[in-house]
């Protein structure tokens, strides 16, 4: 069945440093592709999405490209800051029929970036 | 400002008890969803509504049950039958049909925990 795949954390940078945190993932056919952020405590933001190979997407200075050939859909950003330790899932969705548009996620990274 | 909304923040249960977990919804979303996450994983998918008096069965259903009988509402039902129910449960929401790239939009939560 369809999967996702993340890198394990925690993740721990020094503020300004470039994060990337991998993602790759097995599906039957063209699945959508999403980044959550969870911060403590609270529920899960959608960060961005990519709904077809190609795409890049991108929102606060995060990006993600969806790779077909490397099944992949690694987030990346250039300079972190201290108000993004949070932990962040990879998510896709399912395009086989009759599965009420469910996600499939990841198991979540912790992000910890310090001052 | 339309939203998701889930109560109580924190619930606790006693043995051979049941007990309901609240998620209604101003977006005027079609589809719901009810989510557990354990510590270190990702969520697990228990049940989802994609219209008014319909619900399906997702991943992790047994010892759950739920009722769809308002557009805005989909409560939760953690029976006595669910041995292991101390997890933080979330509620999803999304417009579009089950086809569509409409992300899920996520309530804040509710964490249970056995007493």
């Amino acid at each position: 069945g369809d999967s996702v795949t993340q890198m394990e954390g925690p993740v721990t940078l020094s503020e300004e440093a470039f994060l990337t945190i991998n993602c790759t993932y097995t599906a039957t056919g063209y699945p959508s592709l999403f980044w959550y952020v969870q911060y403590p405590g609270e529920g899960l933001q959608l960060l961005l999405k990519a709904t077809k190979a190609d795409d890049k997407g991108s929102n606060k200075g995060f990006e993600a490209t969806y790779r077909k050939e490397t099944t992949s859909f690694h987030l990346e950003k250039g300079s972190v800051q201290v108000s993004d330790s949070a932990v962040y899932f990879c998510a896709l969705r399912s395009q086989i029929y009759n599965q009420g548009g469910k996600l499939i996620f990841g198991q979540g990274t912790e992000l910890s970036v310090k001052p | 400002d339309g939203g998701i909304t889930q109560s109580p923040k924190y619930l606790f249960r006693k043995e051979g008890q049941n007990v309901t977990l609240s998620c209604e919804q101003n977006l005027n979303h079609d589809a719901m969803y009810w989510y557990r996450q354990d510590p270190g994983q990702g969520l697990r998918l228990i049940y989802y509504s994609q219209i008014v008096n319909d619900f399906q069965k997702g991943d992790i259903a047994e010892g759950y049950s739920v009722s769809r009988e308002k557009k805005e509402s989909f409560p939760l039902t953690v029976t006595s039958a669910q041995k292991n129910p101390t997890a933080f449960y979330l509620c999803a929401s999304r417009g579009g049909t089950s086809h569509s790239n409409q992300p899920q939009h996520f309530g804040d939560g509710t964490r249970l925990s056995i007493l």
